[in-house]
């Protein structure tokens, strides 16, 4: 069964440095790959997806991923953070011929001042 | 915009209670969702449906039964309430074989007491 691993549960940053936060999934021979973002007390929001081709996805809010097949890897990026990105980020991942997403335990990203 | 809502924001019930959680989206989606959120679980599927009076069960279906009588509303049923069924649920919705990404609604917090 498809897994993804989010390998940090919190990640603190000051305002304006940049942020990566890590996602590995279990491999497969098709996926398509989702960062997603909930503000508190909301629900959740897509940031971005590798469907196929450019390996560099961007997406809202200035944030970019890297698809890496051989490492089976999408970390999300950001080169600066803004206080208003304080928020949980969740990948998930969905098999080719499957309807179900799966997702990560989610990343606290926590932007102090 | 895709809509997905859900009829509640915040639930109170008593142990032992049948509670229904509602859930509606308004861009004729065949594929449509139940996640429980739990804080360092993530989301965890409950049960999906792609196409009317059609369901599958996901990892955690024990505790709970849907339904969907119709394309637009899917709901969520607990049938005896329990204090470990207190947690956030998230529905949402995607057409039929397409990869763009879940539209999710704002969530339902139950606390069952």
């Amino acid at each position: 069964a498809q897994s993804v691993t989010q390998l940090d549960s919190q990640v603190p940053v000051f305002e304006e440095a940049p942020v990566e936060l890590r996602c590995n999934y279990s491999s497969s021979v098709s996926v398509y790959l989702f960062w997603y973002v909930q503000y508190p007390n909301q629900g959740l929001q897509l940031l971005l997806k590798y469907l196929s081709g450019s390996t560099l996805v961007k997406g809202i809010n200035g944030f970019e991923a890297e698809f890496n097949k051989s490492q089976t890897s999408f970390h999300l990026r950001k080169p600066s953070v803004h206080i208003s990105d304080t928020a949980e980020y969740f990948c998930a991942v969905k098999q080719g011929g499957s309807e179900k997403l799966v997702f990560g335990k989610g990343t606290k990203l926590t932007v102090n001042p | 915009d895709v809509k997905v809502t859900q009829s509640s924001r915040y639930l109170v019930k008593r142990t032992g209670e049948k509670v229904f959680l509602e859930c509606v989206q308004d861009m004729d989606h065949e594929n449509m969702f139940w996640y429980r959120q739990d804080p360092g679980l993530g989301l965890r599927l409950i049960y999906f449906s792609y196409d009317v009076k059609m369901k599958e069960k996901g990892d955690i279906p024990e505790g709970y039964s849907v339904s969907r009588e119709k394309k637009e509303r899917f709901s969520l049923i607990l049938e005896s309430a329990s204090t470990n069924q207190t947690s956030m649920y998230l529905c949402a919705s995607e057409p039929y074989r397409d990869s763009l990404g879940y539209t999710f609604g704002s969530g339902t917090r139950l606390t069952v007491v």
